[in-house]
Parts: structure tokens; sequence; C-alpha cells
């Protein structure tokens, strides 16, 4: 049974740019929840989407926008990006909520 | 003031001893706590997961909570290089997001 699985592995952008994230929910699960870790520090909420709407949100700016589909995969987009935006970006999913599983996540350099 | 502290570590201990790793936090709503351990270049990977005050124990892994001080504790025997790792904590409001400390960097030495 395949875990979360996300894509690509590693990106590399340039300021002012936009990036689209991509995330495959493991089997079963209907909530996918993005973070975002700097390095060194611990992962810091985005947001989550359940029946794809947008059902909580961190605090992240509007630059960051996401997308869940009806097979409950989702994208996370960051627009205009700044050299700040680089991180380890991690989709977790779960049940209704609990019990996530996080993917290894993507990593973004922004140059 | 962060909403869920941890020591950054790192904590060096020699293979066999005991790993104690602590966690505070502010937020009395929290109500699930929850400890991942997150290898380099991996995702963070559920360990423990206790709902209230009180302890939890699994294998060699001890998870503590004590919500009237609003203090975690994960307890690691027989530590393994293997354990080596960074442990982060994560306490969790009822149907609503997971807050993590900062983590906690891990060494056991064989």
């Amino acid at each position: 049974d395949a875990g979360v699985t996300q894509s690509p592995t590693h990106l590399i952008k340039t300021r002012g740019q936009q990036v689209t994230l991509r995330c495959s929910p493991k089997s079963g699960h209907d909530t996918v929840s993005w973070y975002q870790q700097a390095l060194g520090q611990g992962p810091q909420f985005i947001f989550q989407y359940y029946e794809e709407e947008e059902r909580q949100r961190g605090n992240f700016p509007d630059r960051f926008s996401g997308h869940q589909f009806p097979n409950y995969s989702s994208e996370l987009n960051v627009n205009a990006l700044l050299l700040g935006d680089s991180a380890l970006y991690l989709c977790a999913s779960s049940v209704g909520g609990r019990g996530y599983t996080f993917g290894s996540g993507t990593r973004l350099t922004v140059v | 003031q962060k909403e869920v502290e941890q020591d950054p570590g790192p904590l060096s201990v020699p293979e066999g001893a005991i790993v104690s790793l602590n966690c505070t936090y502010s937020n009395s709503a929290f109500q699930y706590f929850m400890w991942y351990r997150q290898y380099s270049r991996k995702g963070p990977e559920l360990l423990m997961y206790t709902y209230s005050s009180g302890n939890k124990e699994d294998g060699r892994f001890t998870a503590q909570v004590d919500k009237s001080s609003k203090y975690i504790s994960l307890f690691i025997r027989d530590s393994q290089p293997s354990d080596s790792a960074t442990y982060l904590c994560a306490p969790e409001a009822a149907g609503n997001k997971l807050t993590f400390g900062g983590g906690t960097r891990v060494l056991v030495k064989p």
C-alpha cells in the first residue's frame, strides 16, 4: 500500500516565479494538509483540504493557494516566489483530520 | 512566545541509554498529543499518540502528558543508533491542525 506520494522531490525556481507541488494521499484518506518546514525548524501548517474545499488555513499569505481534486489528490501553488519560500513542503493525509501520514516532501529552493 | 517549545539539542547519548525528550505548550485547547520522528530528508513519522493527560507505552517508547503544567515527555529505553533522528512534538486541538515544536535532534552513539 503506497503511502503519501509527493512530486517533484526537488526543484529550483527563480524569485518571482510560480510553482505547483503535487500530493497523492494514502489510499483511503480523504483529507490533505500542507506544511512548510524551514531548515532546522518544525513544520508550519499552511492549509487543509477536505471534500475539495479549504477547511483551515494557517498564517500564510494569499500567494499560497491550493486545490483538492475529486480523487482526493491535492496541489499547492505558490505565486511570486520569495527567497524565504525556500523550504521542505510536506503533504500529510488523514481520514477526517486524524492520524496523519506524511510524505517525504518536496524540497524547494528559490534563487 | 511560540505555542510549542522544544530544546533543539543535539542530545547525544551512548547506545543503550534512556533518551528523555520534553516539550512545553501554551494553548489550553490542545487535547491530542503526538510525537513524530523525522530522519534526514524524510517526512515525519508518527511514533506515539496520546489523548489528554496520562502515560502511554509502546515497546521502547513511553509518552507522558501533564495538562496541568502543559508539559509533554517522550522516553526511549534501550536507545539504538537507528533512533538517531529529530523528534517533534505536535499537540492538536480537537478537529484542528497539528502545531509542531521546533524538534529535538537526537544522536545515539554506538
